[in-house]
């Protein structure tokens, strides 16, 4: 079974730093696709940034951007210009190349001060 | 488009008691997957409808179940409902065929008392 694991129970940074968010991940799979989730307080959990397995160039979405390590197992989230409204959980995801069942990390409690 | 919908937002029920909440994909989006979500436990996969068919199951007892109408909307039903349950429950859609990212609702959060 597939398991998402993310060390980093809870980060703070400063507005306009950088910040990285850990996570790991263990399959036998090849293909794959690993997901980076943000939940807001009281509010929905949004998509920020998606990486499929098989492609080597980490993905890159304004600020966010993810460094994969496939064989190392590893997929961090870099956040740049941190801003207030990042203020979130964010949680790691994995999703299985052909089944839709994703499974989630413990997530990390990301607060950006002012 | 309108993003995926829930009802009720909320909802208190007694133990011992059933529930059903209802999940609006977005539309043209065939696949729908529900998740529970508890500060002890996180985020656990409960079970995901594609064609008004079950296409995968997490690892609940048989107490959730659910359903997928012909429209895409979906229902998940708790019976004999236990303290235990009383969680966060998120519904998500993809647009079916490929596995792809999925796209959450609010969520329904129940109580149970």
């Amino acid at each position: 079974a597939q398991t998402v694991t993310q060390s980093q129970p809870e980060m703070s940074v400063q507005e306009a730093e950088t910040v990285t968010l850990s996570c790991t991940y263990d399959t036998s799979e090849n293909n794959y696709y690993l997901f980076w989730y943000k939940q807001p307080p009281s509010r929905q959990m949004i998509l920020v940034i998606r990486q499929e397995a098989y492609k080597q160039q980490n993905a890159t979405e304004n600020r966010f951007s993810v460094n994969f390590q496939k064989a190392a197992k590893s997929f961090s989230l870099k956040i740049s210009d941190s801003q207030l409204g990042d203020t979130a959980m964010y949680f790691c995801a994995f999703m299985n190349w052909n089944n839709n069942d994703m499974r989630f990390g413990a997530g990390t409690r990301l607060t950006v001060k002012p | 488009k309108a993003g995926v919908t829930q009802t009720p937002r909320y909802l208190i029920k007694t133990r011992g008691q059933q529930v059903t909440l209802s999940c609006s994909p977005i539309s043209g989006h065939r696949s729908v997957s529900w998740y529970q979500q508890t500060p002890g436990q996180g985020l656990q996969f409960l079970f995901e409808y594609f064609s008004e068919t079950q296409r995968n199951k997490g690892n609940f007892p048989g107490r959730f179940s659910g359903r997928q109408f012909s429209n895409s909307r979906s229902e998940m039903n708790v019976s004999t409902l236990e303290l235990g349950d009383s969680a966060l429950y998120l519904c998500a859609s993809s647009p079916g065929g490929r596995p792809s990212e999925q796209y959450f609702g609010p969520g329904t959060r129940l109580t149970v008392t």
